[in-house]
């Protein structure tokens, strides 16, 4: 199986402040790669597939990069309502994995 | 609108049975990929089960031998039957849709959970 490790696993940060989310898998998955985000009692939004594609009607705030095993999610102005738990997922090999989960506060 | 309802869960005592169904709208079925993710309070999400357009099945490896996952296409409803059902097992199941009929294993939309707990 494919081990997917986030880190940090929290994160405070200000209102505009530069939040970035890293996510690094055990083994290759080339571009197969997605970003969610989940708010408390909510199901996860799906934000980036192929590790850099932005969603339609995600905000341009966010953006995925990277290839193989590092992979980063970064939110370039952090709004208020950011404040959630964001997931990477790998789409590389069955079983599908996650990694487990950074949440990102508001100070 | 495309949507997902789940539907099924409840409180079921170690070694029980129970069924979830996800009732999708607002598109074809039969020509997505359906996944079945679960969440254990507070922790992190896991996949479950998959089930092809063409029927064909993947379980995760806690899962395999207890849970069938299950389609009809014609009633717009996917399935997953939990059989022997362990405390290990409570968590909110989301059903979630391949994204797109060319990318099938990234998970949108989902649906909105329903909570299955096994205790005595």
């Amino acid at each position: 199986d494919i081990q997917m490790t986030q880190s940090p696993s929290s994160v405070s940060a200000s209102v505009g402040d530069r939040v970035t989310i890293t996510c690094r898998a055990s083994q290759g998955v080339s571009t197969w790669l997605a970003w969610y985000q989940q708010k408390p009692g909510k199901a996860p939004k799906f934000l980036i597939q192929g590790a850099s594609g932005l969603q339609s009607g995600v905000p341009s705030r966010f953006s995925g990069s990277g290839s193989g095993t590092d992979f980063t999610l970064t939110i370039s102005s952090l709004h208020p309502e950011d404040s959630a738990t964001y997931y990477c997922q790998q789409a590389n090999s069955l079983p599908l994995t996650f990694g487990g989960g950074t949440k990102v506060d508001i100070k | 609108e495309v949507q997902l309802v789940e539907s099924g869960g409840g409180l079921v005592q170690p070694g029980g049975s129970l069924r979830l169904s996800c009732e999708a709208s607002g598109f074809t079925l039969s020509s997505y990929w359906m996944h079945w993710v679960r969440q254990a309070p507070g922790k992190g999400l896991v996949w479950v089960s998959r089930i092809n357009h063409d029927g064909s099945t993947w379980y995760a490896d806690s899962v395999k031998g207890r849970f069938t996952i299950s389609r009809d296409n014609a009633k717009n409803t996917v399935y997953l039957q939990m059989n022997s059902l362990e405390a290990e097992d409570t968590a909110v199941y989301f059903c979630a849709r391949g994204h797109s009929t060319s990318s099938q294993n990234w998970f949108d939309p989902w649906g909105q959970g329903t909570l299955v707990t096994v205790s005595s």
